[in-house]
């Protein structure tokens, strides 16, 4: 079965700094991957998502992330974090299931934003 | 256009009460899923429905929660008994449906059960 790691639970950058957050993955064939964004007291929002292809993946809110299969990751990075970016960070795999991908998520990564 | 609408945001019941969480999904999205999260956790699929078929309920706990969606747009997802384990957020997404697609996501049900 699929699995995601994100090992860090909680962290705290400065505003303008660059971050980068961690999410591995265990899945037997070519995974589809997710990061999503949650604000408190909101939904989910989808950042990005690799399927194929290019291994640097381009998203929203100038957000990118890199797969590396041989290192089982795909984490997530910005150059400079701005004050807005505070909520908690989620990574997904997804399985293909009949005609949609069943998404397993990791436990969340919760950023904090210092001015 | 409007998002995945989801109500109550907020329910708080005393325990061995019933409850139920509505959705209405993005208008054309065939696809509907029904995700419990627990603090500290991310999303954990209950059920997904392919119009109005239920494909995937393998992780819905059978016992107590139910789910329909008649007509095959919105949903409604139930517990009856809550038992105090049951206090979550509960999220509803929906997509166009095909491997591919992006599930967006509303805005969740918190539950609290005394």
């Amino acid at each position: 079965a699929q699995s995601v790691t994100q090992p860090d639970i909680h962290i705290t950058v400065s505003e303008g700094a660059s971050l980068e957050l961690r999410c591995n993955y265990s899945y037997g064939a070519t995974p589809y991957l997710f990061w999503y964004v949650q604000s408190p007291g909101q939904g989910l929002q989808l950042l990005l998502k690799y399927f194929s292809g290019d291994t640097l993946v381009q998203g929203i809110k100038g957000f990118e992330a890199e797969f590396k299969r041989s290192q089982s990751s795909f984490n997530l990075r910005k150059p400079s974090v701005h004050w807005s970016d505070a909520a908690e960070y989620f990574c997904a795999v997804g399985v293909l299931t009949g005609t949609a991908s069943k998404l397993t998520f990791g436990t969340g990564t919760r950023l904090q934003v210092t001015l | 256009e409007a998002g995945v609408v989801q109500s109550p945001r907020y329910k708080i019941i005393e325990k061995k009460q019933p409850v139920a969480f509505w959705c209405n999904p993005i208008s054309g999205h065939n696809t509907l899923y029904w995700y419990l999260q627990n603090l500290g956790q991310g999303p954990e699929l209950l059920i997904r429905y392919e119009n109005e078929e239920a494909v995937d309920d393998s992780q819905l706990p059978k016992d107590r929660f139910s789910a329909e969606r008649l007509k095959g747009v919105d949903s409604t997802l139930k517990i009856q008994p809550a038992e105090l384990g049951d206090s979550a957020v509960y999220l509803c997404a929906s997509s166009l449906g095909g491997a591919y697609s992006e599930q967006f996501f509303g805005p969740g049900t918190r539950l609290t059960v005394l």
